[in-house]
């Protein structure tokens, strides 16, 4: 079955540059997650997506922001880097139209971030 | 302030023995709880959930109980194989279960012993 992808898969930047995460869920799913992991924490919710409107915005830094385009797929921008943005960056899918019961959100491999 | 916890950063257990992993929330408010098993270099993949109005819920060797008084779930492997050796991550969320963002545990590193 297919899952999500996201691609890079790894990045490295330099302080002070930017960063476009891609993402592109399971297909017919209509909402996205963007999730941040750093180093031995636990994944925290960054902003998600329905029907590509934002729909709930978390722990996000004002120098990131993301978009959900027509194709469903999203993407998370990352600008004047610091450091501490250095993390593991999940995608996560889940169809919540429509049905009826749970909406189980299913991630993708993660993009590693690197700031150097 | 964690909303999550998972006490157990780690636990240890024999191959064909029950492993429990524990989860407790501090969040009345949550309503759809999940359990999620991580690989290294790979993202979470979806195990088992439950919602508030069920106290368990089984799938194959997992179940999930949840003690809603106690604000407690907690995850059973019968029997536990070395393949479930990875990083358990217990999730909370609020309404439609399971659609609105998801508050993590820090997650319980399982090692099943051949």
């Amino acid at each position: 079955a297919a899952g999500v992808i996201q691609s890079p898969r790894h990045l490295i930047k330099e302080k002070r540059e930017t960063a476009t995460l891609k993402c592109y869920p399971i297909p017919r799913h209509d909402t996205v997650y963007w999730y941040q992991q750093g180093p031995g924490q636990d994944p925290q919710f960054l902003i998600s997506f329905y029907e590509k409107m934002q729909s709930d915005k978390g722990s996000i830094p004002d120098r990131f922001s993301a978009q959900q385009f027509s194709d469903y797929h999203s993407e998370l921008n990352m600008s004047s880097l610091e450091l501490g943005d250095s993390a593991l960056y999940f995608c996560a899918s889940s169809l919540v139209f429509g049905r009826q019961g749970t909406y189980e959100q299913y991630f993708g491999p993660g993009t590693r971030l690197t700031v150097t | 302030d964690q909303q999550v916890k998972q006490n157990s950063p780690s636990l240890s257990v024999q191959e064909g023995r029950i492993s429990i992993l524990n989860c407790d929330y501090t969040n009345s408010m949550f309503d759809y709880f999940l359990w999620y098993k991580k690989y290294p270099a790979e993202g979470p993949t979806f195990l088992i959930s439950i919602s508030s109005i069920k106290d368990k819920n089984e799938d194959g060797r997992f179940t999930v109980f949840l003690n809603k008084s106690a604000k407690h779930l907690s995850l059973h492997i019968v029997p536990s194989q070395p393949g479930d050796s990875a990083v358990y991550f217990c999730a909370a969320s609020v309404g439609q279960g399971g659609s609105e963002k998801l508050v993590f545990g820090k997650g319980t590193k399982l090692t099943v012993n051949p």
